[in-house]
């Protein structure tokens, strides 16, 4: 079973600020992670995934996220926030099946 | 090119009532997911497609749930007996093939409201 913990459902930053939105995972067997972002009203949209390779990972819009295996943590940063990036972001799972668990999400408020 | 896209966007309907939701996915797309995001969660994975047949349908929550995609293309999720627990937000996405690596394109959604 696979399971995913966003543990902040909501996070205020400041414009410029820096963010860091954290996501623990577990699993049984090798994982695929995802970070997804959703605009109200929209669908979602993949940010950054890590498949393999470099721990390291770059998305789009300035956001990159650094898979952890010992502590089973992939947390999504980003330098300096705009007030476009506010949006609901989702991290996931997913097994050799491609069936993917999400998070509950954490709501980021960029505060002018 | 064309997303995914999902009719209706929102639907209304009373309780014990018949409905069904459509997902078309990106042309070319042979796999297509169902997922349902309640208020407040994450998008909870129903069931998933690999052409024309249901590879995983182990989300679904009970049998009042169905879904087919006869020609590997349009799916519809149908629901039986509605029930206000069933109100969500009903999302599809589509992937290219069936594999660990491929990227989930989603749609916008359809919001279900039982009242």
């Amino acid at each position: 079973a696979q399971s995913v913990t966003q543990l902040d459902s909501q996070v205020p930053v400041f414009e410029e600020a820096p963010v860091e939105l954290r996501c623990n995972y577990s699993s049984s067997v090798s994982v695929y992670l995802f970070w997804y972002v959703q605009y109200p009203n929209q669908g979602l949209q993949l940010l950054l995934k890590y498949l393999s390779g470099s721990t390291l990972v770059k998305g789009i819009n300035g956001f990159e996220a650094e898979f952890n295996k010992s502590q089973t943590s992939f947390h999504l940063r980003k330098p300096s926030v705009h007030i476009s990036d506010t949006a609901e972001y989702f991290c996931a799972v997913s097994g050799r099946y491609q069936k993917v668990t999400f998070g509950t999400g954490t709501k980021l408020q960029v505060i002018p | 090119g064309a997303g995914v896209s999902q009719t209706p966007s929102n639907k209304v309907t009373e309780k014990g009532k018949y409905v069904e939701l459509r997902c078309d996915p990106i042309s070319g797309h042979t796999a297509l997911y169902w997922y349902r995001q309640s208020l407040g969660q994450g998008p909870e994975f129903l069931i998933y497609f690999q052409g024309t047949g249901a590879a995983d349908d182990s989300g679904l929550p009970n049998d009042r749930f169905f879904a087919v995609r006869p020609e590997g293309s349009v799916s519809t999720l149908k629901i039986q007996r509605t029930e206000r627990g069933d109100s969500a937000v009903y999302l599809c996405a589509s992937s290219r093939r069936m594999g660990d690596r491929n990227e989930q394109y989603f749609g916008p959604g359809t919001r279900l409201t039982v009242t």
